[in-house]
């Protein structure tokens, strides 16, 4: 089946520590996103990338980093700069058009907590 | 830019009774208008979305939104909800012309369903 899969389900950070969440994506699609869910809040959009080699920083993409070498993979570091990292953090893909027929699609989300 | 304003952060509901779920957005631009839902440690569903046209949308599980353009609204409605229904709800806009996935959120509505 086709998804977006992200690993590991549940994370746990240690002060000054940098983590790397995982996003991988058979769906063909361009488009990646990395949202973060605070209770009360909504998502927040942190990083995007339309095409491989290239993101663009979203809302708050301080104290994050990406990278998007391949077309199926955009994993997101969170740096020992973000100081308040505990959030759920979900990975979406699209196939990057605009048409009416264009969905996001989700995963299933990771919780990251700080020790 | 754009923000979206969800005007109820809880709505208690008995089974088979109707409810509305409230969205005010604001925006320079014209935009694209979504409902997502999202299951309790999951990523979130799209329920329905408003590009153009009619101003009526129907969704999946037979939800339904009205677009007020005058109002800057796009409430969510469902005539007669199920426990299943319990999730939380939540609004979303795009400038038109940007990416689908590059998507503002309100804050979220929980919808509780009681038998």
């Amino acid at each position: 089946d086709g998804g977006i899969t992200q690993s590991p389900k549940y994370l746990f950070r240690k002060e000054g520590q940098n983590v790397t969440l995982s996003c991988e994506q058979n769906l063909n699609h361009d488009a990646m996103y990395w949202y973060r869910q605070d209770p009360g809040q909504g998502l927040r959009l942190i990083y995007y990338s339309q095409i491989v080699n290239d993101f663009q920083k979203g809302d708050i993409a301080e104290g994050y980093s990406v990278s998007r070498e391949k077309k199926e993979s955009f994993p997101l570091t969170v740096t020992s700069a973000q100081k308040n990292p505990t959030a759920f953090y979900l990975c979406a893909s699209s196939t990057g058009r605009t048409g009416r027929d264009e969905k996001l699609f989700f995963g299933s989300g990771t919780q990251l907590s700080v020790l | 830019a754009q923000s979206v304003t969800q005007l109820d952060s809880q709505v208690p509901v008995f089974e088979e009774a109707p409810v509305e779920l409230r969205c005010n957005y604001s925006s320079s631009v014209s935009v694209y208008l979504f409902w997502y839902v999202q299951y309790p440690n999951q990523g979130l569903q799209l329920l329905l979305k408003y590009l153009s046209g009619s101003t009526l949308v129907k969704g999946i599980n037979g939800f339904e939104a009205e677009f007020n353009k005058s109002q800057t609204s796009f409430h969510l409605r469902k005539p007669s909800v199920h426990i299943s229904d319990t999730a939380e709800y939540f609004c979303a806009v795009s400038g038109r012309g940007t990416s689908y996935g590059k998507l503002t959120f309100g804050q979220g509505t929980i919808l509780t369903v009681h038998p």
